[in-house]
């Protein structure tokens, strides 16, 4: 069964035209992460929501914003892609919180939204 | 301090030889040491974790070896397989941080 469901797989968008991405869990994790992947490079954060706490990492372009409308959704909206931003956006989630078993820190990684940029 | 150093970049190895990924770090604080494998086209996918607690963690042919005086942490695939050939990103984290520094990745290729 699906954990962490990313829609659409694939997503073609002109240059300056906005997209949002979605991004579902079942797993009832409390944290959600939004990651850019670019061919052959490791997954770049972006910003994380700890529950409706919303965490922006220092680089990431003011044109990403986020939104968490409840626990289980997140949405990646990009306000004016450029060329730039065509990458892989993966969507992950934590349980997060206290305690030290392994899966506390745990990262649940979807399958990803291949973003295209014309 | 952040950053998780991964080597080697690259690797080709026969099938049924031994993979051995390396990956370093400076911050004392990790406290969360995981392996993730991804194929192309596919979102990463936890292969094993481990703790500062212990010096080694096996699950099936994956194992890690965890050296906290030289923080250094490593990925050994026994019997390699074909099926294998990802590519393969250590990360780094610790509890209060809810965030991964993930090292830069290394693509394996298993030959038949």
């Amino acid at each position: 069964d699906a954990m962490v469901i990313q829609n659409p797989r694939y997503q073609v968008t002109q240059f300056g035209k906005p997209v949002t991405l979605s991004c579902s869990q079942t797993l009832n994790h409390n944290v959600m992460y939004w990651y850019q992947q670019k061919s052959s490079q490791a997954p770049k954060l972006l910003f994380h929501y700890y529950d409706k706490d919303f965490n922006n990492e220092a680089d990431t372009p003011d044109n990403f914003q986020s939104r968490r409308p409840n626990t289980s959704f997140c949405f990646l909206d990009i306000r004016s892609p450029g060329l730039g931003d065509a990458a892989m956006y993966l969507c992950a989630t934590s349980r997060g919180g206290s305690g030290d078993t392994l899966d506390t820190d745990t990262q649940y990684f979807g399958p990803g939204t291949r973003l295209t940029v014309l | 301090q952040q950053q998780v150093k991964q080597s080697p970049q690259s690797l080709i190895v026969q099938k049924g030889g031994i993979s051995i990924i390396n990956c370093a770090y400076e911050n004392t604080a990790f406290d969360y040491f995981p392996w993730y494998q991804q194929f192309p086209g596919k979102g990463p996918a936890l292969l094993i974790a481990i703790r500062p607690d212990v010096s080694e963690k096996k699950e099936g042919r994956f194992t890690i070896s965890f050296n906290k005086s030289a923080k250094q942490f490593s990925l050994h695939i026994m019997d390699s397989q074909p099926g294998d050939s990802a590519t393969y990103f250590c990360a780094a984290s610790s509890m209060v941080a809810y965030k991964y520094i993930f090292g830069t990745g290394t693509r394996l290729k298993v030959l038949a």
